[in-house]
């Protein structure tokens, strides 16, 4: 168990809707990042956010965005959603710093399909 | 551009074989080095990490990975491979403003 949590598990939803998946980090760590996983595309980096504040941005969408609350627990939301936005999506956390030495801890996962 | 690859898809290695998974990259300056490891339906943990000094590391699950850098390369090997073993493996690498940039991943598949 990395300590990070996501929720939900498993999510289905329709195409066009709007959907939020949740991620609360390790304790102590102040950094989270977003990625996509899919069979197609494999692991991307979608956006990291350091104590509130967005620090990095990969490869997301317009239509996705996130945010990180004052304690430190990170939301994803994507909107008008598409068959494509089906996938894995993950968040990790790490302590924060900006050095890049630092270890990565991964949650579960969130599984999105959408119909 | 900055990239990382994992020049296999899958590898196959008999049970109680050495294995080796390979990275090699193309980034500015001297990187750090990471290889995490996915199971099945479950998020990526990490194995290891180079920062500095020996260029030998080793990890988690009896897990080690060679640093060269004069061939730009961050191969994972295991002296003696277990079932267990099987699983999604992932190579990354900072880039020059140490944000990690991933590999598309191996497949590793140890034969009973």
């Amino acid at each position: 168990d990395s300590g990070v949590t996501q929720t939900p598990k498993h999510l289905i939803t329709a195409t066009g809707q709007r959907v939020t998946l949740r991620c609360s980090p390790r304790s102590g760590d102040l950094s989270v990042y977003w990625y996509q996983q899919s069979l197609d595309q494999g692991l991307q980096f979608l956006i990291q956010y350091y104590n509130g504040e967005e620090r990095a941005k990969g490869n997301i969408l317009e239509r996705f965005s996130a945010q990180q609350f004052p304690d430190l627990h990170s939301e994803l939301n994507l909107s008008s959603l598409e068959l494509g936005d089906s996938a894995l999506y993950f968040c990790a956390s790490s302590v924060g710093s900006a050095t890049g030495k630092e270890t990565q801890y991964f949650g579960p996962g969130t599984r999105l399909l959408v119909l | 551009a900055q990239s990382v690859a994992q020049p296999e898809d899958q590898v196959n290695v008999a049970e109680g074989n050495p294995l080796t998974v390979k990275c090699t990259y193309s980034v500015s300056g001297n990187p750090y080095l990471f290889w995490y490891v996915q199971y099945p339906n479950r998020g990526l943990q990490f194995l290891l990490k180079y920062i500095t000094g020996d260029n030998l590391v080793k990890g988690s699950y009896g897990f080690e990975a060679e640093f060269n850098k004069s061939q730009t390369s961050f191969h994972l090997k295991k002296p003696s491979a277990l079932v267990s073993d099987s699983a999604l493996y992932f190579c990354a690498v900072t880039d020059s403003n140490y944000q990690l940039i991933w590999g598309a991943g191996t497949k590793l598949i140890i034969k009973p």
